[in-house]
């Protein structure tokens, strides 16, 4: 199975500052056919199930506010909230779709600091 | 309206069975892989089943022998039939829907989940 590993496991960040998160993949996710990176960002809030924030490591999925991006590929990812909102605290989970199980970090979560 | 509604957990002793459901509405059930994908009270999401348009079946290590999932599209419905529980099965169990459709995929509507506790 492919492990992914998020750092770090907890961020506190002032209100309009930027909050990174990176994941990283014990194995490439990258399929060379495509030039694609199967890798995804949820966000989850208490009491929630999660939401699809980012797919193919930086397509935003509709809807989703444009201060969240993502970037990276291979086995090396990040999810930025360029300015943080107070409604941005949650428990951010990067997931790896290259092959099953598909597999989950073991999130982060975001407060204000 | 696109949604997923899970229903059927409760709380079991050990070694007992439950069948959860998923009902789908607001969109084209059939044409979509589903999973199902728990959490455990303060932890992680952890992959359980999945199971492809065409019936196909994948189960992770932890619940294969003991799980089921099957769907039955007339009815835009998924199911987890669960068998021999143990207590580290307790967890949120959440429906998904896979937009990819791959090998495996990526979830872009889930359920809010059922609460399944396994104790005695």
């Amino acid at each position: 199975d492919i492990v992914m590993t998020q750092s770090p496991d907890s961020l506190a960040v002032s209100l309009g500052e930027r909050a990174t998160i990176n994941c990283k993949s014990s194995q490439s996710v990258l399929y060379s056919s495509n030039n694609r990176d199967f890798l995804a960002w949820y966000q989850q809030k208490p009491g929630q199930p999660p939401k699809l924030l980012i797919y193919w490591a930086s397509t935003r999925e509709s809807g989703v506010p444009d201060r969240f991006s993502g970037s990276g590929s291979g086995t090396d990812f990040t999810l930025t909230i360029s300015s943080l909102q107070a409604e941005d605290v949650a428990v951010y989970y990067c997931q790896q779709y290259y092959t099953i199980p598909p597999t989950f970090g073991q999130g982060t979560k975001v407060e204000i600091k | 309206e696109v949604q997923l509604v899970e229903s059927g957990g409760g709380l079991v002793q050990p070694g007992g069975s439950l069948r959860l459901s998923c009902a789908a509405s607001g969109f084209t059930f059939s044409s979509y892989d589903m999973y199902w994908v728990r959490q455990g009270t303060g932890k992680g999401l952890e992959w359980v089943s999945a199971i492809g348009t065409g019936g196909d079946t994948y189960y992770s290590d932890s619940v294969k022998g003991r799980f089921t999932i099957s769907r039955e599209n007339a009815k835009n419905s998924l199911f987890l039939q669960m068998n021999s529980l143990r207590a580290g099965d307790t967890a949120v169990y959440y429906c998904a829907r896979d937009r990819y459709g791959g090998t495996s995929g990526y979830f872009d509507l889930w359920g809010r989940g059922t609460l399944v506790t396994v104790s005695s």
